[in-house]
């Protein structure tokens, strides 16, 4: 079974400074999609980034890219000009590329951004 | 496009009461999810169907939870009888088969068992 580990349970950055969390997983597939989800304290999740796994380049999103290392099963996320609007728990996801489709997520990093 | 619907937003019951939570996904996605998250941890997939058909209840405690999506588009989450460890907030999430992988959440259920 597919694990995703998220080692840093809280973390803070200044406004306007750059943030990194991380993020490791384990898996015996080759092919399969990371995500990193952001949950506001209202609670809805939302996609903040995606990476497919046969895509060597790094995905960017604006202010936010990721440094996927597949070897290493390593996928940490760069948050650049943190703003007060970033603070939220953020989620590192698995999911499979075909098969049951589940999204298997890490324990969470929150996140807070000091003014 | 109207989002993920859940409802209620809110509940407060006793041990050993029953409840339900409803869900109705984006309209056209044919996979739903309802995933249990208790404070401080990430969300745990209860069960996974597929148009009406179960795809993974693996961790389902099916002793006191069931689901149903009937007509395969809205889903019911029921618990009956309630344990204090129950307590969490009920996700909804909804994705269309195949897709690149995004998943959709709805705000959520929080559940109280006192």
């Amino acid at each position: 079974a597919q694990t995703v580990t998220q080692s840093q349970p809280e973390m803070s950055v200044q406004e306007a400074e750059t943030v990194t969390l991380s993020c490791t997983y384990d898996t015996s597939e080759s092919d399969y999609y990371l995500f990193w989800y952001k949950q506001p304290p209202s609670r809805q999740m939302i996609l903040v980034i995606r990476q497919e796994a046969y895509k060597q380049q790094n995905a960017t999103e604006n202010r936010f890219s990721v440094n996927f290392q597949k070897a290493a099963k390593s996928f940490s996320l760069k948050i650049s000009d943190s703003q007060l609007g970033d603070a939220a728990m953020y989620f590192c996801a698995y999911r499979s590329r075909g098969g049951s489709e589940k999204l298997v997520f890490g324990k969470g990093t929150k996140l807070t951004v000091n003014p | 496009e109207a989002g993920v619907a859940q409802s209620p937003r809110y509940k407060i019951i006793e041990k050993r009461q029953s409840v339900a939570f409803w869900c109705n996904p984006i309209s056209g996605h044919a996979t739903l999810y309802w995933y249990q998250q208790i404070l401080g941890q990430g969300p745990k997939l209860l069960i996974q169907f597929q148009n009406n058909g179960v795809v993974d209840d693996s961790q389902l405690p099916k002793d006191r939870f069931s689901a149903e999506r009937l007509k395969g588009v809205d889903s019911t989450l029921k618990i009956q009888p309630a344990k204090l460890e129950d307590s969490a907030v009920y996700l909804c999430a909804s994705s269309l088969s195949g897709s690149a992988g995004e998943l959709f959440f709805g705000e959520g259920s929080r559940l109280t068992v006192l």
